[in-house]
């Protein structure tokens, strides 16, 4: 099973709203990140917000960390239709010296221009 | 700094068939992650590799095996195709230091492997 569940499954407004989008995961983490994906391309790295963090910025981009919930919300101000993409959040897992990004299903984000 | 590179973009392949996949990294990045995507289980990892050496590994058959070169491009292979295989196979790059920025990867575009 994913280790991390994005909620909701997807969600569509209207330019100049905002977007949240939420992950919960279910084991102790070492961090959090969200990646963002542009339909059928690779993905690219939003944030990554420590164990240790409970709120972190990006331009238009919030999120935050709640270890006691093992939950984490990403907020976009302001959208943009060129925000329309799939976000992924990615919990890393201690693994054989490395943190091993485990990846949920995603929140596919439709910004309506 | 140049991105991710994986080639081919787009692949067609029968049932039985073999197929390698090859990803170049970021210059000076030294680990090289592969993984699946597919709208029934979405992003799942296959393997790690960092300095020439498989550091981790997914639940995957092994059908599924890759191996890294000395100047950190990587290749993944798969033998004896079936349906199921169809996907976006992913890469991404990373330092592969443990910790903080270490973790964070840089994904390729991804390589669409269609089996018939």
């Amino acid at each position: 099973s994913q280790q991390g569940e994005e909620d909701p499954q997807a969600l569509s407004i209207q330019e100049g709203e905002n977007a949240t989008m939420n992950c919960s995961y279910k084991t102790s983490i070492n961090n959090l990140q969200w990646y963002r994906q542009n339909s059928g391309r690779g993905l690219v790295h939003l944030i990554l917000i420590r164990s240790n963090e409970r709120e972190k910025h990006s331009g238009r981009l919030r999120v935050t960390l709640d270890t006691s919930k093992k939950s984490s919300s990403l907020l976009i101000t302001a959208s943009r239709a060129a925000d329309t993409a799939s976000y992924f959040c990615a919990t890393a897992l201690a693994s054989g010296g490395s943190y091993i990004p485990t990846f949920g299903r995603g929140t596919s984000l439709i910004v309506h221009p | 700094k140049a991105g991710v590179t994986q080639t081919p973009r787009y692949l067609i392949k029968t049932r039985g068939q073999q197929v390698t996949l090859s990803c170049s990294p970021i210059s000076g990045h030294r680990s090289v992650s592969w993984y699946q995507q597919t709208p029934g289980q979405g992003l799942q990892f296959l393997f790690e590799y960092f300095s020439e050496t498989q550091r981790n590994k997914g639940n995957f058959p092994g059908r599924f095996s890759g191996r890294q070169f000395s100047n950190s491009r990587s290749e993944m292979n798969v033998s004896t195709l079936e349906l199921g295989d169809s996907a976006l196979y992913l890469c991404a790059s990373s330092s592969g230091l443990a910790g903080g920025q270490g973790n964070e990867q840089f994904f390729g575009p991804g390589t669409r492997l269609t089996v018939l």
